[in-house]
């Protein structure tokens, strides 16, 4: 099973600075199989990043993803205040699919 | 547009099943997998299987192994997964996702199940 560890935990940054996010895999993932996710309290998750590096339709151009091998990293540029929420990357290229555990964004 | 409908909040017992469903539409139900997916409180996420509408394989957590089943409906464009055996640690929200290579876009609104005596 590929474990994907998120770090930091917990980031806490202010409108308008730049979000650096960071996922690292167990062994080397498929770039085509990798996304990132957004969760605010109360929603399912929001589709960010898909193929490592694809922004999903209708995702603004502030959230980027890039990475390969075992390191990916997911940057928001000019944070907005809707952007404070709970990240994770995942990946879906073979079976078990797993999560990471979620890096927090606050404020 | 592409919508996943799920059934609603269960309260069971331990050692209790529970079956939640997942309606879909605006698609062609068998053109994608379905995941379950689900969150316990305050915690992340977690895959707990996949199933293909098309021709009804099935690929499950090894963790969940045994203790559920992933089925569909095609004339209803359903997808169902019941869990049996409940525990307390199986309190969470569960969610249904179509599974696209081009990442996981669409996802149910979740279905809260309780498990307490």
């Amino acid at each position: 099973e590929i474990v994907l560890t998120q770090s930091p935990g917990t980031l806490s940054l202010s409108p308008g600075e730049r979000a650096t996010l960071s996922c690292r895999a167990s062994q080397s993932v498929s770039s085509s199989f990798l996304a990132w996710y957004q969760q605010r309290p109360g929603q399912a998750p929001r589709l960010l990043i898909y193929g490592a590096s694809s922004r999903a339709t209708g995702i603004p151009d502030r959230f980027s993803g890039s990475g390969s091998g075992t390191d990916f990293t997911l940057t928001i540029t000019r944070l907005e205040p809707e952007d404070f929420a709970v990240y994770y990357c995942h990946h879906y290229g073979s079976s078990p699919y797993t999560f990471g555990q979620g890096t927090r964004l606050e404020i | 547009q592409v919508q996943l409908v799920q059934s609603g909040a269960e309260v069971k017992k331990p050692g209790a099943s529970v079956k939640v469903s997942c309606k879909a539409s605006g698609y062609t139900f068998t053109n994608y997998g379905i995941s379950w997916v689900r969150q316990a409180p305050g915690q992340g996420l977690e895959w707990m299987g996949w199933i293909s509408p098309y021709n009804g394989n099935t690929d499950y957590a090894q963790k969940l192994q045994g203790r559920v089943t992933m089925t569909t409906h095609t004339s209803t464009s359903t997808a169902y997964m019941e869990l049996r055996s409940l525990r307390s640690d199986d309190t969470a929200v569960y969610y249904c996702a179509i599974s696209r290579a081009t990442g996981w876009r669409d996802w149910g609104q979740g279905t809260l199940v309780t498990v307490s005596s």
